[in-house]
């Protein structure tokens, strides 16, 4: 069975620093690029970043470049994502999803970016 | 700054028939931007639906199916159940980032 369980959200003041975690299980890991969406409180969907499966391309959302890093470990079967500079329009459930499709979602995280 | 659009609500009585769309403020959508759909209910996660414009999931209901109609993709719902009012949102690719739509609120009454 796919699973993504992701970890490391919280509260965290303007200009502050995360890392999220996500780890699967259930399927091969190393095989399939992996993504991070995040969802503002009663907002749509957005799409924030995904990277290959060997960690080669990643692609991010203009309002996150140069602030978010995406990055994986395939021996440990995990997915990151460091936020550094965090703003209040940060504040969302950030989801990680399997391929650049996201056909398997995990429960969420919430980040609450306040002081 | 790359804008994908959805209607942002739509109503259909149990058993009809809606056809949800989404554009894209570059032009017209092709397969090339590899079209996903979603499904989200209150407090859960959103559930794949549909990819490159008109795969199903293993779990999609046969009543759900996805095309390109008119420059737009489009997600059309067949015989609605009323278990399938939600949220839908679109999915298009731009050369490696990917866009969501604003999403479309169905009601089903």
């Amino acid at each position: 069975e796919v699973q993504l369980v992701e970890s490391g959200g919280g509260l965290v003041q303007p200009g502050g620093s995360l890392r999220l975690s996500c780890a699967a299980s259930g399927f091969t890991f190393s095989s399939y690029w992996m993504s991070w969406v995040r969802q503002a409180p009663g907002k749509g969907l957005e799409w924030v970043a995904n990277i290959k499966e060997d960690g080669s391309e990643k692609y991010y959302v203009d309002s996150v470049k140069g602030r978010f890093t995406i990055s994986r470990d395939n021996a440990e079967n995990s997915l990151y994502l460091q936020m550094n500079s965090l703003r209040a329009e940060d504040t969302a459930v950030y989801y990680c999803g399997r391929g650049r499709g996201a056909d398997y979602w995990g429960q969420g995280t919430l980040v609450t970016v306040s002081s | 700054q790359t804008v994908v659009t959805q209607e942002p609500s739509l109503t259909v009585s149990p058993g009809g028939t809606v056809t949800l769309t989404c554009a894209s403020s570059t032009g017209a959508v092709t397969s090339g931007y590899y079209p996903n759909w979603f499904q989200q209910k209150p407090g859960q996660a959103p559930r794949a639906l549909i990819y490159n414009t008109n795969n199903k999931r293993s779990w999609t209901p046969a009543r759900f199916s996805g095309s390109l109609l008119g420059g737009k993709a489009a997600l059309t719902l067949s015989g609605v159940q009323p278990e399938d009012e939600a949220e839908y949102y679109c999915l298009l690719y731009y050369g490696g980032a990917w866009v969501f739509g604003g999403g479309t609120k169905l009601t089903v009454l």
